[in-house]
């Protein structure tokens, strides 16, 4: 089992249209939560964070936490061509120093 | 925001030549910097972790002795990748971190063709 899953997609949802992008996690410990979004060519840019259970919002982007499930997610309110990338979740325990990086989700946004 | 510039964003050598990126944390002092490599189409791989004055942390596989890391101060990294093939041909990336709890950034990436 890998540490931090996401399905590969593509994930294909039309413009205006929410999408939601699922993560999941083997190790317990994990405390910090990332997304990154991740351009063709590009390196990968930040997009959100979340330390702790629940919701977190920024602007169209909604981070969702649950520890007891070890699932992490994030939401796209009207989604638009240019949010078009592969979505990059990633994992830290406080023990480590470093991050674990899912495969990644593609995202495709059809106007 | 957090800035993490690396140069050169592309590079074409020759076989058997060494080529070194550079990383630098422009905003802050990065006491912990990371080295990826990406190939098409596929997800970052860990290569490396570095902290300032000690040597770097090679992941399973990565030959430490060809892809040299120094990290001599709190806002540079650099990575020598030695005697290149066409197989070393990838995208490069790197990342840093203040604190130890606070996001990582990303360069822009170094695109490596050997021919």
């Amino acid at each position: 089992q890998k540490e931090v899953e996401q399905n590969s997609g593509p994930l294909s949802v039309p413009e205006g249209a929410i999408a939601s992008l699922n993560c999941t996690y083997s190790d317990r410990g994990s405390q910090s939560f990332f997304w990154y979004r991740q351009y063709s060519g590009k390196s990968p840019e930040l997009i959100m964070f979340i330390y702790s259970n629940g919701d977190k919002e920024d602007g169209r982007f909604t981070a969702q936490l649950n520890k007891a499930s070890q699932y992490v997610s994030l939401l796209i309110r009207d989604s638009q061509p240019s949010d078009s990338a592969t979505y990059l979740c990633a994992v830290k325990n406080n023990a480590g120093n470093m991050l674990t990086f899912g495969g990644g989700t593609r995202l495709m946004v059809k106007p | 925001g957090a800035v993490v510039s690396q140069h050169p964003s592309w590079v074409i050598c020759k076989s058997g030549t060494s080529v070194k990126i550079e990383c630098r944390s422009l905003d802050f002092q990065a006491t912990t910097m990371f080295w990826y490599r990406q190939f098409p189409k596929q997800s970052l791989m860990l290569m490396a972790t570095s902290n300032e004055g000690s040597k770097a942390t090679y992941e399973q596989g990565v030959e430490k002795d060809k892809f040299l890391i120094n990290h001599a101060s709190l806002t540079l990294s650099t990575l020598t990748v030695t005697s290149a093939h066409p197989e070393d041909s990838s995208f490069y990336i790197c990342s840093a971190r203040g604190q130890t709890n606070s996001p990582l950034h990303f360069g822009n990436g170094t695109r490596l063709t050997v021919t």
